[in-house]
């Protein structure tokens, strides 16, 4: 089956500084990716849909200055938190459509950022 | 506008015994359904979604779901609970017109299956 991996699954980084989360999509290429934000039981709040190739569509009242997304190829997609503050802290969950329907879309486990 | 509803927050359930947890949705046309499990700290599992055809489609460990248009409904069933199944449950919907919509959820059950 498909899978989307993660990496890193866990990170914890100091107020100002910048974190990279990465998406994979490892068996399958994927024209769109997205990136959700969940806070502890609840849930998922889209912020982003990535196309391979171009800029990414944000979501109201989410920042795309602070969080940067890049979707260089058709198997990675990038989000970026730029001066991190610890309001930023939260479970980040990216997921890919596979190009070849328009049905599936496969979550990746998530990576749990903590901001100190 | 697209929405979803999963009026309970928890569901508990006695082991071996038949579960529901419920989801409602809204779209202007054709739906495309889908129902997600989450474990902690994890992500999100598919397991099993409606498109179109017979209503009662069949999915991953067990659970299956009724897609019922005039109720606007896509409840998820199983017939006896494990312990195991216990998890956070999200419904999710997208118009079907949309090739490039975004999946909207609603805001998760959390199940519980004691022994």
């Amino acid at each position: 089956g498909a899978v989307v991996s993660q990496h890193p699954s866990r990170v914890i980084c100091k107020s100002g500084t910048s974190v990279k989360i990465e998406c994979r999509s490892l068996d399958f290429q994927a024209t769109t990716m997205f990136w959700y934000r969940q806070f502890p039981k609840q849930s998922l709040m889209l912020m982003a849909t990535s196309n391979e190739g171009s800029k990414a569509t944000y979501e109201q009242g989410v920042e795309k200055d602070k969080f940067l997304i890049n979707h260089a190829s058709l198997t990675l997609s990038t989000l970026t938190v730029t001066s991190a503050h610890p309001e930023d802290s939260s479970f980040y969950i990216c997921s890919a459509r596979d190009y070849r329907g328009p049905y599936e879309q496969y979550f990746g486990p998530g990576t749990r950022l903590t901001v100190t | 506008a697209q929405s979803v509803a999963q009026p309970e927050d928890q569901v508990n359930v006695a082991e071996g015994n038949p579960l529901t947890v419920k989801c409602t949705y809204s779209v202007s046309g054709n739906p495309y359904l889908f129902w997600y499990v989450q474990y902690p700290n994890r992500g999100l599992q598919f397991l099993l979604k409606y498109i179109t055809g017979d209503n009662l489609v069949k999915g991953s460990y067990g659970f299956e779901a009724e897609f019922n248009k005039s109720q606007t409904s896509f409840h998820l069933k199983k017939p006896s609970a494990l312990v195991s199944d216990s998890a956070l449950y999200f419904c999710a919907v997208r118009e079907s017109n949309n090739q490039g919509g975004k999946l909207i959820f609603g805001q998760g059950t959390e199940l519980s299956v004691k022994p």
